[in-house]
């Protein structure tokens, strides 16, 4: 069975790091790619960018780059989000999503991980 | 890149059928035939319903239906049923080799 399964819950000051995982199994990780969704709260979706876990090849949204860093760790089957310095405007439920192949959809989603940033 | 854009609500009484429209430019939707459909219900995580325009993975209801013409794409429920009621989005592929959600629709069951 499918599963990408994330890091749970965080609370952070603005100023923070952070590194948010999505680990998967059930499948060849280093063959699909993974993708990261923004839910911020009572607004839509917005896809921040995507990682080839088989080479590290990463995309990033015009509006994600240079904000957060998609990256992954292929021996342990698991892809990371992370910030250098949070904002409060970086609270946002986290997806992850596996897409079988670039241009394709996205067929699994992992659980999200809720961030919130507050002083 | 900007948003697709698609209507803010759609409603419909049950058994009805309704559309869900989906505008992107030709650098998105009317550049590719990779534009999927996604259901949200609260507090969940998204679902495939659609993808590459018009094709339903398995497992999903074929009340569910795509289409595309030029710069818009297009989902439509018809049979309208009490658990369709959900916020909707479309997607696409994009000529900068990522992607674009849109907007997002919620669909009310009347």
């Amino acid at each position: 069975e499918v599963q990408l399964v994330q890091s749970g819950a965080e609370v952070k000051k603005p100023g923070e790091s952070l590194k948010i995982s999505c680990k998967g199994s059930g499948y060849s990780f280093t063959t699909y790619w993974i993708g990261w969704v923004r839910q911020m709260p009572g607004k839509g979706l917005e896809w921040m960018g995507i990682i080839y876990p088989g080479d590290s090849d990463t995309r990033y949204s015009p509006s994600f780059q240079g904000q957060v860093t998609i990256s992954a760790d292929k021996s342990i089957s698991t892809a990371y989000l992370q910030w250098s310095s949070l904002k409060a405007s970086d609270t946002a439920m986290y997806y992850c999503a596996r897409v079988d192949e670039l241009r394709g959809p996205v067929d699994y989603w992992g659980q999200g991980t809720l961030v919130t940033v507050s002083s | 890149q900007s948003a697709l854009t698609q209507p803010a609500s759609v409603s419909g009484s049950p058994g009805q059928s309704i559309t869900i429209s989906c505008t992107g430019t030709s650098s998105d939707v009317g550049g590719y035939n990779f534009v999927s459909w996604y259901q949200q219900h609260p507090g969940k995580a998204p679902k495939l319903m659609i993808y590459d325009v018009s094709n339903r993975p398995s497992g999903v209801s074929n009340r569910f239906s795509g289409s595309k013409s030029g710069n818009t794409a297009s989902l439509t429920i018809s049979g309208l049923q009490a658990e369709d009621e959900a916020d909707y989005y479309c997607s696409s592929y994009t000529s900068s080799s990522t992607y674009v959600f849109g907007t997002g629709t919620k669909v009310t069951v009347l």
